[in-house]
């Protein structure tokens, strides 16, 4: 069984401040996706990362898969309340299935 | 567009009573996904379908059965509920067809919120 460990589990922070949340596994994945959650809703697909090596980036967030495509991280520059919620990782496994990281609540305080 | 369609989205069972959450996707996707959610445990996957007429086992499978009905709807079966299986539950489809499969998204219901007394 592939595992993800995903860190930290919780992060509360104030409006303005860096943080990153890490993703990390013994395994190599295809690929790794992050998500966020909302309450009451399913989780929304933020990036894919692919390659070992990749960054990307959506705004103020960066997204980072490692060379051995076994960790991942996401950087949050300059935090804004509206980016709180639930962030998780999924590595790509065989038939389109998904391994899920615990997740990390992320509240950003005004 | 409605993507992913969960029902019902709130139950409340008694042990030992059975009850089957429906799901359907009008994306006209082949692979179709069920998770449970429980705090401090991400998603775990219960029973997935690759393509229409075939169902396999994921990480949490017991306690649960699934019918791949046609290529729009996938159903979770409870047969004799537990308290354990007190959960949010998400239905997801994923399109593994064309060149950049492992890029897809897995497409997600708001869920089902199930409470087993």
């Amino acid at each position: 069984t592939q595992l993800l460990e995903q860190s930290p589990q919780f992060l509360s922070i104030q409006e303005g401040e860096n943080l990153t949340v890490y993703c990390n596994s013994s395994s190599v994945f295809s690929s790794l996706q992050w998500y966020r959650q909302e309450p009451g809703e399913g989780p929304v697909l933020l990036v894919t990362v692919v390659t070992g090596g990749e960054v990307k980036k959506l705004k103020r967030l960066t997204f980072q898969f490692g060379d051995a495509r076994k960790d991942s991280s996401l950087h949050i520059t300059a935090a804004q309340p509206g980016d709180t919620g639930l962030y998780l990782c999924a590595g790509g496994t065989s038939y389109g299935k998904l391994t899920f990281g615990q997740g990390t609540i992320l509240t950003v305080h005004p | 567009n409605a993507g992913v369609t969960q029902t019902p989205k709130f139950q409340v069972l008694k042990t030992g009573q059975s009850m089957t959450l429906q799901c359907a996707q009008d994306m006209n996707h082949n692979s179709m996904y069920w998770y449970r959610q429980d705090p401090g445990m991400g998603l775990r996957l219960i029973y997935y379908s690759a393509s229409e007429g075939t169902t396999d086992k994921g990480e949490v499978p017991n306690g649960y059965n699934v019918s791949r009905l046609n290529k729009r709807e996938f159903s979770l079966r409870l047969e004799s509920a537990a308290p354990s299986q007190t959960s949010v539950y998400f239905c997801a489809s994923r399109d593994l067809l064309g060149q950049k499969k492992s890029n897809q998204p897995q497409h997600f219901g708001d869920g089902t919120r199930l409470s087993i007394l």
